[in-house]
């Protein structure tokens, strides 16, 4: 079955550490998205990539990293420089002007 | 900078009427505009796509309509059902990007 998948699905952080999260997709597709979610609120673009070994910030890059060595792959990193990194983070990838597949998500706690 | 806003307050509706949702959208001149669904705790879920040079796209007992001048798309369920019960998300890509960057949604509510 294609899809995307996001792990894990549940994440805890202590102060000061950096974590990363995972996202896979075998849909093929070239352009991927990470968003963040708080609560009651929308989708803020932390970063994306169009194709492999590039990448643009988004809206909110500040304290998060993004690596796109593989086409499958769009790995985000939290870093300790993200001062409030507790939220719902949401993974999506999309190929030409077609709509966007999400993954189910990975909810990160400080603790 | 860009801006898309929807109703930040929760519509609530009783079953088998319409419910109307807005999406206004500054600063950006969009190639397409898209709507999702999202229930609590998962990710959002495509609906319906249109693009700049279409007014108007159905799809079963959806309707999204699509004023560039005005700014503004309006996604339409017809008969709602307290399935439809979920936040709806729209979306907006420009030209010659894949940026992708969505509303703050709104809550619907259908009640029986």
């Amino acid at each position: 079955d294609g899809g995307i998948t996001q792990s894990p699905k549940y994440l805890f952080r202590k102060e000061g550490q950096n974590v990363t999260l995972s996202c896979e997709q075998n849909l093929n597709h070239d352009a991927m998205y990470w968003y963040r979610q708080d609560p009651g609120q929308g989708l803020r673009l932390i970063y994306y990539s169009q194709i492999v070994n590039d990448f643009q910030k988004g809206d909110i890059a500040e304290g998060y990293s993004v690596s796109r060595e593989k086409k499958e792959s769009f790995p985000l990193t939290v870093t300790s420089a993200q001062k409030n990194p507790t939220a719902f983070y949401l993974c999506a990838s999309k190929t030409g002007n077609t709509e966007a597949f999400f993954g189910q998500g990975t909810r990160l706690t400080v603790v | 900078s860009q801006k898309i806003e929807q109703n930040s307050e929760a519509l609530n509706i009783q079953e088998g009427k319409t419910a109307t949702l807005t999406c206004n959208y500054t600063n950006y001149s969009p190639a397409y505009l898209q709507w999702y669904r999202q229930d609590p705790g998962r990710g959002p879920v495509f609906l319906l796509l249109i693009r700049e040079n279409e007014k108007e796209k159905r799809k079963e007992r959806l309707k999204v309509t699509f004023d560039t001048t005005l700014k503004q798309s309006l996604f339409h369920i017809t008969a709602s059902q307290p399935a439809d019960s979920a936040t709806y998300l729209c979306a907006l890509k420009g030209h010659n990007t894949d940026k992708l960057i969505f509303g703050t949604g709104t809550r619907l509510q259908v009640f029986p």
